[in-house]
């Protein structure tokens, strides 16, 4: 079965860093670009960022750019969200998703891991 | 960015009622690449319907999605007690992804 574990949340101060990682199991993870998605309490989701297969190329939703970086490690059959110069608005639920071949669609969830910016 | 508009933001129906859900888009997108989610209270959302109208895995028939260029529906008939979620609309194009806001199905 398809898993996708989300770890590494936590309350930490505006300005502050964090590093989300996702471990992924159940597939092979070195053929499917990989997605992050986040949903602030009571509000829609909102995508994040997307890796592609190796690594090399990475989009970012205008908001996150210049302060949030995903990488992977095909390896270790994870993927890692690093967030620096953390914000009030990025306060949500982090999701890892696998991104289906055929269209692009989320076909996989993590459970979420939660990000609560505040002082 | 393609911003995605969806109506309406509830929808109050009785178990066994039709459902139907729209999505608007504020420019072209291609059919291939648009999806719709359901997410019940405190759960991941689940991938539904992708390529505007096909069925994800296990997904029952009642489950229906059409549309093409910037107009698409979901519809779900006959509903049951376990539809009644949040549903999202997702397009990808250029790279970056985005989603509507939701429609929230509701007991009547």
């Amino acid at each position: 079965d398809v898993q996708l574990v989300e770890s590494g949340g936590g309350l930490v101060q505006p300005g502050g860093s964090l590093r989300l990682s996702c471990a992924a199991s159940g597939f092979t993870f070195s053929s499917y670009w990989m997605s992050w998605v986040r949903q602030a309490p009571g509000k829609g989701l909102e995508w994040v960022a997307n890796i592609i297969l190796d690594g090399t190329e990475k989009y970012y939703v205008d908001s996150v750019k210049g302060r949030i970086t995903m990488s992977r490690d095909n390896a270790k059959n994870s993927v890692y969200l690093h967030m620096n110069s953390l914000r009030a608005e990025d306060t949500a639920v982090y999701y890892c998703v696998r991104v289906q071949w055929v269209s692009n669609g989320f076909d996989y969830w993590g459970q979420g891991t939660m990000v609560t910016v505040s002082s | 960015e393609t911003v995605l508009t969806q109506s309406p933001d509830t929808l109050s129906l009785s178990p066994g009622e039709r459902a139907t859900l729209s999505c608007r888009a504020s420019q072209y997108v291609d059919s291939n690449y648009l999806a719709w989610y359901q997410q019940k209270r405190g759960q991941a959302p689940r991938l539904l319907i992708y390529g505007a109208s096909s069925r994800a895995t296990g997904i029952p028939d009642r489950f229906s999605g059409s549309g093409s260029g910037t107009d698409f529906t979901l519809a779900i008939s006959g509903l049951e007690p376990e539809d009644f979620a949040v549903y999202y609309c997702q397009q990808y194009g250029s790279s970056h992804w985005t989603f509507g806001q939701g429609t929230k199905v509701e007991i009547k």
